[in-house]
């Protein structure tokens, strides 16, 4: 089955700084990376996603960039901000009707 | 985006009882899915709760105790039988709409 793993699993950084999170994954079907934001106390939010056709999406300050030959997927936020914080999960999964695996979590802290 | 809502938002129970926890969607969807989050870990899911047959378990989770109903497209239930402490979780409702997978806000269980 597929195995995703995410890096770090804490990262601060200062308001206006970038943060960046990094995923690899073990099965070369996945073709679906999914990432999700968890604030406390809610549930986990979809925020940005890529398919494997593509190597990069942007929306606002977020990106996502795939390197499907390495099997790694890696978040980017740009000029965070306190609202930043909280836990963000990476995903995979390789297909409409397949399950997603998800990453242990990274939780960033963006600081004053 | 699928609009989702699961009552009761957060419960505490005694060991030894039942808990049916329900979830709602704002649309028809296909797949629904049950998925447990432990204190400060990542998701793991139950359970596919399928539309007018029996839900499909994962590995480690069995019907006698997390009984999963789904009588229609907007509409699933999951139960969590003869509670023990270590039951104490968020219990998540997803659904999968237009190839993207969304989270409800969850149900924070805890067993005394």
């Amino acid at each position: 089955g597929e195995n995703v793993e995410q890096h770090p699993s804490t990262l601060s950084v200062q308001e206006g700084d970038s943060a960046v999170i990094k995923c690899t994954y073990s099965d070369s079907a996945s073709n679906y990376f999914p990432w999700y934001k968890q604030e406390l106390g809610k549930g986990p939010q979809l925020i940005i996603d890529i398919r494997s056709n593509v190597g990069e999406k942007k929306d606002q300050r977020i990106a996502v960039t795939l390197n499907k030959t390495a099997k790694h997927f890696s978040l980017h936020i740009t000029e965070t901000q306190p609202e930043d914080s909280a836990v963000y999960f990476c995903a995979a999964s390789g297909g409409t009707a397949s399950k997603l695996t998800f990453g242990t979590g990274t939780r960033l802290q963006v600081t004053l | 985006s699928a609009v989702i809502s699961q009552k009761p938002s957060r419960d505490i129970c005694q060991r030894g009882t039942s808990l049916t926890i329900q979830c709602q969607v704002d649309s028809q969807v296909t797949m629904m899915f049950w998925y447990r989050q432990q204190p400060g870990q990542s998701l793991t899911l139950i359970a596919t709760a399928n539309q007018g047959s029996e839900a499909t378990y994962e590995s480690g989770f069995v019907i006698d105790k997390f009984p999963i109903s789904r009588p229609n497209l907007t509409f699933s239930t999951l139960t969590v039988s003869n509670m023990s402490p270590e039951d104490s979780s968020i219990y998540l409702c997803s659904v999968k709409s237009y190839n993207e997978q969304f989270f409800g806000p969850g149900t924070r269980l805890t067993v005394l």
